[in-house]
């Protein structure tokens, strides 16, 4: 799986959009780009994930560079339930197994 | 729908000791995970099942077994604990491996003293 890097930390004002970067200049064609996040003390939860084009679901959106060397998490109306700490993550659709590489992620928290 | 859930939630340990942690998925998933996560770290990865009667090793194995009798369970067992086990474990699942996304428990806060 290619190596993946992100800001250690980010502030985010109530209401605002959160734009959450990501480096994967090692990306190859197969593998996908995934966030999840962690809330302390709870489990990883899936945010979202994608290939070449943005992406968008209910709880976020992706949007990933022609090139495919970075991404950008998106959370449009931040709230203070959004604090937590974010992972992105590439990993190949051969990846049969599907073990999950997790990094040190970007810990943001969401001030009122 | 429940999801992904864990017993127990907490636990002591004293060195030596066993234990059997218990993974439950009412999503008819076909992949379980079991991971650690020690303080600052990201989550390791175990071991796993790609479907009911299959286990396998994953980054660090040692220490632990598992067993996946039902396509809804994945047990964990410790048999003689020890203090490096000490650790926050989760598990998951997916539909699939490969591209599907994880489902993830709460976690079982484990201490071995």
């Amino acid at each position: 799986d290619a190596k993946t890097t992100q800001p250690p930390s980010m502030d985010c004002a109530e209401g605002r959009a959160a734009n959450l970067p990501c480096n994967h200049s090692t990306i190859s064609g197969n593998e996908y780009v995934y966030w999840y996040r962690q809330i302390h003390s709870q489990g990883p939860q899936y945010i979202i994930h994608g290939l070449k084009n943005n992406e968008t679901n209910e709880m976020a959106s992706l949007i990933i560079t022609e090139d495919r060397k970075s991404s950008t998490l998106i959370l449009p109306h931040a709230t203070l339930r959004d604090t937590a700490v974010y992972y992105c993550i590439a990993r190949g659709a051969t990846d049969s197994w599907g073990k999950l590489q997790f990094g040190a992620g970007t810990q943001v928290v969401v001030t009122p | 729908n429940a999801g992904v859930t864990q017993t127990p939630k907490f636990r002591v340990l004293k060195t030596g000791q066993s234990m059997t942690l218990l993974c439950a998925q009412d999503m008819n998933h076909e992949y379980m995970y079991w991971y650690r996560q020690d303080p600052g770290m990201g989550l390791r990865l175990i071991h796993y099942s790609v479907g009911e009667g299959t286990t396998a090793k994953g980054e660090v194995p040692d220490g632990y077994n598992v067993s996946r009798l039902k396509k809804q369970n994945f047990l964990l067992g410790l048999e003689s604990a020890a203090p490096s086990q000490t650790s926050v474990y989760f598990c998951a699942s997916s539909i699939w491996g490969g591209s599907y996304e994880q489902y993830f428990g709460p976690g079982t806060r484990l201490t071995v003293t």
